[in-house]
């Protein structure tokens, strides 16, 4: 059972694009949503993360828009370069007390391209 | 700060045999978990621990056992490997006090099963 939902797969958008990937949750239960990025042969690093007390976090040309009635949380990456291509993960933390929040549960990833 | 460190980089078993994939942090994190990660399925949590002597499942613990003597170590033991362990397989670490601190995650090992 995939409690978090990421789509798409696979996305590609010319230089200067927008990227956007989305996310749904079931468990509501999940109160902290980080997005990571891959780069190949490396390990996730923490890209951003929002709390459900907000609908939107921006960092730089990085955008989380939260919904939390719809359960769905999105990354929008504005003004896409060559240097963001990488492997992006959202994942979902529940507040369940103790050690609850460390436990990620993670989306499927997305493969995204930025050609030059 | 060396942050997570993974050995080895790249490991192939035979079905049956056993071994152990080391972890160490020099953050003083409390927390610490391992995950594995397939395609099409992003990334599960196999084993995690709050602190030395306290170790906890996560959503996939079968086939793999785990120990925590101290605080920077975190080693994940297979005992008998299945092809279905092949995989790549991440540690990461964060402060246990907290509910929004980041998670640092390890380079990876990836371990082929024949």
């Amino acid at each position: 059972q995939q409690q978090v939902k990421q789509s798409p797969q696979s996305l590609i958008v010319q230089k200067g694009g927008i990227s956007i990937i989305n996310c749904a949750y079931e468990n509501t239960a999940f109160d902290y949503f980080p997005w990571y990025q891959q780069f190949p042969g490396k390990g996730p690093a923490l890209l951003i993360a929002i709390r459900p007390d907000v609908s939107e976090k921006k960092e730089g040309r990085f955008t989380i828009s939260f919904n939390k009635s719809a359960k769905q949380f999105s990354l929008h990456i504005m003004d896409s370069q060559p240097g963001d291509s990488a492997t992006y993960f959202c994942a979902a933390a529940p507040n369940a007390g103790g050690t609850s929040y460390g436990k990620l549960t993670f989306g499927q990833g997305t493969i995204l391209t930025v050609h030059p | 700060n060396a942050g997570v460190t993974q050995t080895p980089k790249f490991q192939v078993l035979k079905t049956g045999q056993s071994m152990t994939l080391q972890c160490a942090q020099d953050m003083n994190h409390e927390y610490m978990s391992w995950y594995r990660q397939d395609p099409g399925m992003g990334l599960r949590l196999i084993h995690y621990s709050v602190g030395a002597g306290i170790t906890d499942q996560g959503e996939v613990p079968n086939g793999y056992n785990v120990s925590r003597s101290t605080t920077e170590d975190f080693p994940l033991r297979l005992l008998s490997a299945a092809p279905s362990q092949t995989s790549v397989y991440f540690c990461a670490s964060r402060q246990l006090a907290g509910r929004f601190n980041e998670q640092f995650f390890g380079p990876g090992t990836r371990l082929t099963v024949l």
